[in-house]
């Protein structure tokens, strides 16, 4: 079954500094990679997806995300953080190909911007 | 182009009052269908998802049901609800790939 890591549930940066988070994947097939946001008391919404596709996926807002097969991870980044950055971002993993579209979700990083 | 809806947006109940929770999905036809919760700290656990009418998939045993008996409706539900059942339940749907969610219920169980 497919499962998501997120390295670290709290990342902290300063307004213009570059934004990482980490993501790594299981999965016994080729699989569907997300990330989406979620702000407060709101449901989640997609940034950016990658189905086997290119590797570099760009998504909204200024995010992008690397497939990195050898090492199994997705991780998200932005070159310059904005204060409306400041969320919880999940990463997700789907197998379509394995006849999963079941959507496994990582346990979350919540980002704050310091001005 | 699909929208998806969830309602109530909140809700208090008392424990062992029973629970429904509905979602509808516009603008798509046969979408796979998804109940997760979120408690703080532990991310989205998925509770219930459908491929169809009438098809339920149980992630982990607990206090809750789902049904789905229109293609775009899916709904979440207790006889009896527990205080451990409080959280934040969101309704989802996808259609090859991509899941796209609602606004999420506000579940407190007092």
């Amino acid at each position: 079954a497919q499962s998501v890591t997120q390295l670290g549930s709290h990342v902290s940066v300063s307004e213009g500094a570059l934004v990482l988070l980490r993501c790594n994947y299981s999965s016994s097939v080729p699989p569907y990679l997300f990330w989406y946001v979620q702000y407060p008391n709101q449901g989640l919404q997609l940034l950016l997806k990658y189905t086997s596709a290119a590797t570099l996926v760009k998504g909204i807002n200024g995010f992008e995300a690397e497939f990195k097969k050898s090492e199994t991870s997705f991780h998200l980044t932005k070159p310059s953080a904005h204060m409306s950055d400041a969320a919880e971002y999940f990463c997700a993993v789907s197998e379509p190909q394995g006849g999963s579209e079941k959507l496994v979700f990582g346990k979350g990083t919540k980002l704050t911007v310091n001005p | 182009s699909q929208t998806i809806h969830q309602w109530p947006a909140t809700l208090v109940q008392p424990v062992g009052s029973p629970l429904s929770l509905e979602c509808t999905v516009e603008g798509t036809s046969n979408p796979n269908l998804y109940w997760y919760r979120q408690a703080a700290g532990r991310g989205l656990q998925l509770l219930f998802y459908s491929v169809g009418i009438g098809q339920i998939s149980s992630e982990v045993p607990q206090n809750l049901s789902a049904s789905r008996p229109q293609d775009r409706q899916f709904i979440l539900s207790s006889k009896k609800l527990l205080l451990s059942d409080s959280g934040f339940y969101l309704c989802a749907w996808s259609l090859v790939g991509s899941a796209f969610f609602g606004q999420g219920t506000r579940l407190t169980v007092v």
